[in-house]
């Protein structure tokens, strides 16, 4: 157990939807990072927050948002839905140093129908 | 973009044998970390070792860092089922802010008794 939290585990949705994902970072560490996983781009780096503000961006889609909140908790927002959506979305956690080790979650499976 | 890509993509052995996977990467570094994967979940993180290192040990796992080759390798010894998974290095880019995550696609590894 990395001590990553994510909710949910399982997500079925339709086209044109919106989905949340939600995931809870390890204790005592600020940084969260949201990453894609795909057949076909294999995992991928979407965005990374600290303490509340954007760090980095990745290849995140413009149909895609998140935030991190005062908790600390951080949630990814996925709109208009499209078949090649469908990926397991992960979330990690570090103190937000260089030098550090990420921690995943389990992560979200998405599966856009 | 792929940051690491690893050798071979797919390992084949038998329990007791010792399985080696290789990473090359293609900019400067802090660190470089080996995750874990098991079929569709969680990644798991093995070892991570700095830029200024040149091998490190857990358990059964060694890793290699030659960073004037920007190539990196994982040992495991003395294989076992439990291995069977996906494994992929994962590098940061000294260069940028944040400590965002590129992944290779991974090796294949299958371990059987």
């Amino acid at each position: 157990d990395s001590g990553v939290t994510q909710t949910p585990k399982h997500l079925i949705t339709a086209t044109g939807q919106r989905v949340t994902l939600r995931c809870s970072p390890r204790s005592g560490d600020l940084s969260v990072y949201w990453y894609q996983q795909s057949l076909d781009q294999g995992l991928q780096f979407l965005i990374q927050y600290y303490n509340g503000e954007e760090r980095a961006k990745g290849n995140i889609l413009e149909r895609f948002s998140a935030q991190q909140f005062p908790d600390l908790h951080s949630e990814l927002n996925l709109s208009s839905l499209e078949l090649g959506d469908s990926a397991l979305y992960f979330c990690a956690s570090d103190r937000g140093t260089n030098e550090e080790t990420q921690y995943f979650g389990p992560g979200t499976r998405l599966l856009v129908l | 973009s792929q940051q690491g890509e690893e050798d071979p993509q797919a390992l084949s052995i038998q329990e007791g044998e010792n399985a080696t996977m290789n990473c090359s990467y293609k900019t400067s570094i802090n660190n470089l970390q080996w995750y874990r994967q098991n079929s569709g979940r969680g990644l798991v993180h093995l070892i991570l070792i700095r830029s200024n290192e040149r091998e490190k040990h857990s358990g059964r796992l060694r890793v290699t860092l030659d960073t004037s080759k920007k190539s990196s390798s994982l040992l495991i010894t003395a294989s076992r089922a439990a291995d069977t998974a996906s494994y992929f290095c994962a590098t940061d880019r000294s260069e940028q802010a944040g400590t965002a995550l590129i992944f290779g696609k991974g090796t294949t590894l299958s371990v059987s008794s």
